[in-house]
Order: C-alpha cells, then structure tokens, then sequence
C-alpha cells in the first residue's frame, strides 16, 4: 500500500519558536494533503485540506496564520506551528490521497510537538 | 450539522465472543462511511470503507441509511483484534470527519 511519512517523530521546542513538520507521500502523488490534531484518548481533529498549487482550506477555528500550510508538490506538505505556546503541544497526523476513483487516505505515524 | 458518534469508548469482550462497534452519523447529503483501526504503536489505516461491503479481517459493517447506522461487527473476536476504531465519515472535498474512537479490547 501507498506509505506517508512525516518528520520529525516528535519534536520539543521552546515557547514562542517555530517548528516545521513535513509530510510526505513516498510512492504516490498526494493531490489533497489533510492534517490533523490529536489530543490524549481524542480523536482526530482536521485542521485543514491542502490541495497542490492551492492555499489551503482551514477549518473553524483553526489560526491559518498560526498554523501555515504549504503544499508546494504533489509528495510534499509542511505544517508550520509559528510562535508556538505549550496549549500547542499536540499530535499532529497528516494523511494525503492521490486521484482516481480511490480517493483512500492514507495516514502518516504523527509528529508528536511538545512545546516548553 | 454533520457528525459522527461512537458512544462507546472502550469496548472489553472475551476472546471468541461476538463483537459490535457502535456509530452513528449525520449528514444531509449521500455519506461516505469508512472504518479505521490503530493497533498500538501503529499508525492509523483502513479497516473497510462502506461502498466496498467487503469483510476484513472478518469484521463487516452495514450502511443503514434509515437509522443513520454504520456498525462495525465480528461474529468471533480475536486477541488481535484489540485496537482503536475509529468511525470515519467522508463529506463533499473529501473532508473526513472522525468520531471519538472505541477501543476495543479483547480478553483472553
């Protein structure tokens, strides 16, 4: 099956710094990239659609300036958690479909963000 | 509103004994019902998505439409099986909205 990786696995970063997390669709094109939220014993929060070549589409009450997303190719998506604050601390999952009839997600292993 | 419930949060049978996850669901327009499974330490990936009534893993789910319905079943639960289900429905842009998940916890 198609495989998404992400990286970092886990990162810790200080208050009011930045942090990049990237996706990756290894052995397909991700037309659509999603990334996700989630808190302990919570389910899967999205935060935002990303299409290749487009801005990305944010969901209620989700910071587009706090939370930048950038889809520059069809394997790649970064989120960035800009000024980050210890409430950001999270497990953040990214998924990415391709085209075609499919359309089945496919999940990255997480980034877990600890901020300090 | 559009919406997915699972009301159980955990989920705890005996080795070989029936299994039913709960979900339920509320969209005005035509859903897209998937299943998730996260075992431990693993990433989440598809269990089965509605459209294919297929059976993995022998678990099968049924799309009830009037009762809003997509149950996730196993006739014989395995060790194995222990994980978090998580109950996925797929909106027009192919946004995925997820419920709570259950875990599902199998006693030998």
């Amino acid at each position: 099956g198609a495989v998404v990786s992400q990286h970092p696995s886990w990162v810790i970063c200080k208050s009011g710094t930045s942090v990049k997390i990237e996706c990756r669709s290894l052995d397909f094109q991700a037309t659509t990239m999603f990334w996700y939220r989630q808190f302990p014993k919570q389910s899967l929060m999205l935060m935002a659609t990303s299409n290749e070549g487009s801005k990305a589409t944010y969901e209620q009450g989700v910071e587009k300036d706090k939370f930048l997303i950038n889809h520059a190719s069809l394997t790649l998506s970064t989120l960035t958690v800009t000024s980050a604050h210890p409430e950001d601390s999270s497990f953040y999952i990214c998924s990415a479909s391709g085209q075609g009839a499919d359309y089945e997600q496919y999940f990255g292993p997480g980034t877990r963000l600890t901020v300090t | 509103a559009q919406r997915v419930t699972q009301p159980e949060k955990l989920l705890s049978v005996f080795k070989g004994a029936p299994v039913e996850l709960k979900c339920n669901y509320s969209y005005s327009g035509s859903p897209e019902l998937f299943w998730y499974v996260q075992y431990s330490r693993q990433r989440l990936q598809l269990l089965l998505r509605h459209i294919s009534r297929e059976s993995i893993k022998g678990f099968t789910a049924d799309l009830n439409k009037g009762e809003t319905s997509f149950h996730l079943k196993k006739p014989f639960a395995q060790e194995e099986d222990s994980a978090m289900y998580y109950c996925a429905l797929r909106t027009g842009g192919f946004k995925t909205i997820f419920g709570a998940g259950t875990r599902l916890f199998v006693k030998a």
